[in-house]
């Protein structure tokens, strides 16, 4: 159990657009879910947690309005880049926090690649 | 906020040898310290995590032991095979609320050499 997907694994857009990935919990209920970006040979980078049914908790220096974060249910939720930039090309991953557990052990999404154009 | 640090940042070890990571950790009201191991544009895996109430904890050829009263953990692998070379990182958390998050070291780039 405890199974975390993503979608999509890549994406290449265009400069200026906006792009949505998706995380899901399969199996289980995660009250929380944490939306991570990585550049290449460095560690992952909290960017903000996110609660199901109340606005995400962004980290310092990470923009709320340009990375959305929505958790509309117990088992997905979503990031939207908007107006994207080269900059932002990066390897997003996400994380899930199962419901009711004791410890911070969190299951992680296959990550998500972004190139910006 | 919670700061993690981790040494050494790449390791090298001939097959079969043991190899280990440390890492240190700041905040004395962490409680939870997971290993990861990550392969190249693959996402992280739990590969073994201990709780502040025990001081060691084993799983077949992986390790972890943690020093409370000095704030480090480390992670040891014995009997390496190529497959263990990847990227493996340490993380600290603080208290059991569900909004508490996972603060990463740096990593450490595992090499094993046939």
């Amino acid at each position: 159990g405890a199974v975390v997907s993503q979608h999509p694994s890549w994406v290449i857009c265009k400069s200026g657009t906006s792009v949505k990935i998706e995380c899901r919990s399969l199996d289980f209920q995660a009250t929380t879910m944490f939306w991570y970006r990585q550049f290449p040979k460095q560690s992952l980078m909290l960017m903000a947690t996110s609660n199901e049914g109340s606005k995400a908790t962004y980290e310092q220096g990470v923009e709320k309005d340009k990375f959305l974060i929505n958790h509309a249910s117990l088992t997905l939720s979503t990031l939207t880049v908007t107006s994207a930039h080269p900059e932002d090309s990066s390897f997003y991953i996400c994380s899930a926090r199962r419901r009711g557990s004791s410890y911070n052990e969190q299951f992680f999404g296959p990550g998500t690649r972004l190139t910006v154009l | 906020g919670e700061n993690v640090e981790q040494h050494p940042s790449t390791l090298s070890v001939q097959e079969g040898d043991s190899a280990v990571i440390k890492c240190t950790y700041s905040d004395s009201a962490s409680n939870y310290f997971p290993w990861y191991k990550q392969e190249l544009g693959k996402r992280p895996q739990l590969i073994i995590d201990i709780r502040s109430n025990v001081g060691e904890k084993k799983d077949q050829r992986i390790a972890v032991t943690l020093n409370k009263t000095a704030k480090h953990f480390s992670l040891h692998i014995t009997e390496t095979q190529p497959e263990d070379s990847a990227v493996y990182f340490c993380a600290a958390s603080i208290g059991t609320g569900g909004g508490n998050k996972l603060t990463f070291g740096t990593g450490t780039q595992l090499k094993v050499e046939l």
